[in-house]
């Protein structure tokens, strides 16, 4: 299985500062992922970050709140930017295979 | 687009009941499908996987069954434990693109 590794595994952040998370996956992949659980809540697609080219975000994510560094095929970082209450969640990294998906153990990131 | 429907919950039993979570799926082509579990407080885990109609996946006693005639992935256990509480959440993943899409998650309470 593969091994993906995230930091900080955890934050208490003051509103309107930033959080950046760090993602290192064991091999390397053209796309990596970034999902977002809200709390009680599924996970919801944020951006496919592609290794020497701008992220594709979803529809309702913004690359101003959200901006994603691809610097090699093996690592990515998301930040989530000016923070609110309302980004208190779960951040998630994800390589996938053609036939399977990895995830970090995740981010629990909480604003105050 | 994809996407993924799961019965609605949360669902409660007692232990050593049968257990059945449904899911559904729309996607374009030829997806892989999946099960989650996620334990309270702790990160995202694969419970089985199929990558292919009529292939079964199973583990722990859980298994489900690619349905591509009923596009559906319905989630069984003979005879639940207590330690089986957790949310469920059954996903998607496209061949190509490689991204994941996650049902809303059934939340299992088991009784002893």
């Amino acid at each position: 299985s593969a091994v993906i590794s995230q930091k900080p595994s955890r934050d208490i952040c003051q509103r309107g500062t930033s959080l950046t998370i760090q993602c290192q996956v064991d091999s390397q992949v053209t796309m990596m992922f970034w999902y977002r659980q809200q709390p009680g809540q599924s996970l919801t697609l944020i951006a496919t970050a592609n290794q020497g080219s701008e992220a594709t975000y979803e529809s309702g994510f913004v690359i101003d709140k959200f901006p994603i560094s691809r610097p090699n095929l093996t690592f990515s970082t998301l930040t989530v930017s000016n923070l609110s209450p309302e980004d208190s969640s779960i951040y998630l990294c994800s390589k996938g295979t053609v036939t399977e998906a990895f995830f970090g153990q995740g981010t629990r990131l909480t604003v105050v | 687009g994809d996407s993924v429907t799961q019965m609605e919950g949360p669902v409660t039993l007692s232990e050593e009941a049968f257990l059945t979570i449904n899911c559904t799926y729309t996607a374009t082509g030829y997806p892989s499908l999946f099960w989650y579990v996620q334990y309270p407080g702790e990160g995202l885990q694969l419970l089985l996987k199929a990558t292919k109609a009529d292939d079964k996946g199973s583990n722990k006693g859980f298994e489900a069954t690619y349905r591509k005639e009923t596009t559906s992935f319905h989630l069984e256990k003979g005879s639940v434990q207590v330690s089986d509480s957790a949310v469920y959440f059954c996903a998607l993943k496209e061949t190509n693109a490689g991204k994941s899409t996650f049902g809303d998650g059934t939340t299992l309470t088991v009784k002893p």
